[in-house]
């Protein structure tokens, strides 16, 4: 089963309002990390945060990480049509063997 | 730099023909990965490699799959025979040691085996 599990599976928004996507893992994590998936294109990576760090920004991206809860977050600020696509959650082990395991992956589609 | 490589970008192919993916990793990248994405099971690691050595290959599914690396700027990834249920998009991607941990993607290899 997949380490990571996106929640919710889909998301629709209007075009300047907040998205916000929560990942949940089950083992011990190096670093844990979001993509970007357009339809039809490869995964881009949006932004990494480690095992001891609780909070990252990135422009419009906040992400946040409760390694006590083994959970994370994605909040996109001021959503835009462009940010529609599919984001997923990985997970890099402890052993730090640069090995990722993704999430299921939330679908979000921001109205115009 | 072009990013990650991949060749065909779509491949369709009949029942029990061999299948060859190809790929060119970012220069300097010390890893390379093959992902499988299905809208059943999601994206899937097949197979990694480490300097050109595999490391994990315990996400091939059957000994129909296979993977090699010769060199550093490219590998392969081969399917003999196909099968239908081998239909999906076929992701190669390359990461450094010494960068950030994160992947850099290719924009996929679109299998359908008739």
């Amino acid at each position: 089963s997949q380490q990571g599990e996106e929640d919710p599976q889909a998301l629709s928004i209007q075009e300047g309002e907040n998205a916000t996507m929560n990942c949940s893992y089950k083992t011990s994590i190096n670093n844990l990390q979001w993509y970007r998936q357009n339809s039809g294109r490869g995964l881009v990576h949006l932004i990494l945060i480690r095992s001891n760090e609780r909070e990252k920004h990135s422009g419009r991206l906040r992400v946040t990480l409760d390694t006590s809860k083994k959970s994370s977050s994605l909040l996109i600020t001021a959503s835009r049509a462009a940010d529609t696509a599919s984001y997923f959650c990985a997970t890099e082990g402890d052993f730090g063997n640069e090995k990722l395991t993704f999430g299921t992956g939330t679908r979000l589609t921001i109205i115009p | 730099d072009a990013g990650v490589i991949q060749s065909p970008r779509h491949e369709v192919t009949e029942m029990g023909q061999e299948v060859t993916l190809r790929c060119k990793p970012i220069s300097g990248h010390d890893y390379l990965f093959w992902y499988r994405q299905t809208m059943m099971r999601g994206l899937e690691l097949l197979i990694y490699f480490n300097n050109n050595v595999p490391i994990d290959d315990s996400g091939m599914p059957e000994d129909r799959f296979s993977a090699k690396m010769p060199n550093a700027s490219f590998s392969t990834l081969k399917i003999q025979p196909s099968e239908p249920r081998d239909s999906a998009v076929y992701f190669c991607a390359s990461s450094s040691s010494s960068g950030g941990n994160e992947q850099f993607f290719g924009p996929g290899t679109r299998l359908t085996v008739l």
